[in-house]
């Protein structure tokens, strides 16, 4: 049992590049979310959706692009990066928008 | 302003002592609160979750407190093992939508 698989696990990135982080649930859920988390900070939210087609922006959305083509995909698009946005991004899944969240492994990017 | 806090020093305790780790909250009215534990490099597990009008959950060695008059809750550790050692996350949602607000967690360390 999968649950959130999120790839790649570590990346560095130039200043003013690009990077998509995929985020992929096995568990059917409609919920999924991103999220950053900075050291000695709680997780912000990014973006998250209800489902496939819906999208919604969370508390920290600028510099920061999310899609939601599937139930299964929420990948998270960074364009232009900058080194504010070094950090560690989890992607999260659950099956009801109040319950338990299910988050993946993380994905360290560092912005140089 | 609103907030959501742990304790960010570290919490030492003996093993087989009762850990107790608090989250307390300021201007938000939160509908439910989560508590999640995270270990380095891996993403939140989440453990319990307690509505506003529950005042006590369990689940076998943990056990969760709501105090909505006090603006907090209490997570227990009972018999505490060194395999318990991890930072502890709370998070509340308010009524209105699920997007859960993070505090910053507590290193929970528990001795031999």
């Amino acid at each position: 049992n999968a649950g959130v698989t999120q790839t790649p696990k570590f990346r560095i990135l130039k200043i003013g590049q690009s990077m998509t982080l995929q985020c992929a649930q096995d568990m059917n859920h409609n919920y999924m979310y991103w999220y950053r988390q900075d050291p000695g900070m709680g997780l912000k939210l990014i973006y998250y959706s209800v489902g496939a087609g819906i999208t919604d922006k969370g508390e920290v959305p600028n510099g920061y692009n999310v899609s939601r083509s599937t139930t299964e995909d929420f990948p998270l698009r960074l364009e232009l990066a900058a080194p504010s946005q070094t950090s560690v991004y989890f992607c999260a899944s659950s099956y009801e928008g109040v319950g338990p969240q299910h988050f993946g492994d993380g994905t360290r990017l560092s912005i140089l | 302003s609103q907030k959501i806090e742990q304790n960010s020093e570290a919490l030492n305790i003996q093993e087989g002592k009762t850990a107790t780790l608090t989250c307390n909250y300021t201007n938000y009215s939160p509908a439910y609160l989560q508590w999640y534990r995270q270990d380095p490099g891996r993403g939140p597990v989440f453990l319990l979750l307690i509505r506003e009008n529950e005042k006590e959950k369990r689940k076998e060695r943990l056990k969760v407190t709501f105090d909505t008059t006090l603006k907090q809750s209490l997570f227990h550790i009972t018999a505490s093992q060194p395999a318990d050692s991890a930072t502890y996350l709370c998070a509340l949602a308010e009524d209105s939508n699920y997007q859960l607000i993070w505090g910053a967690g507590t290193k929970l360390i528990i001795k031999p």
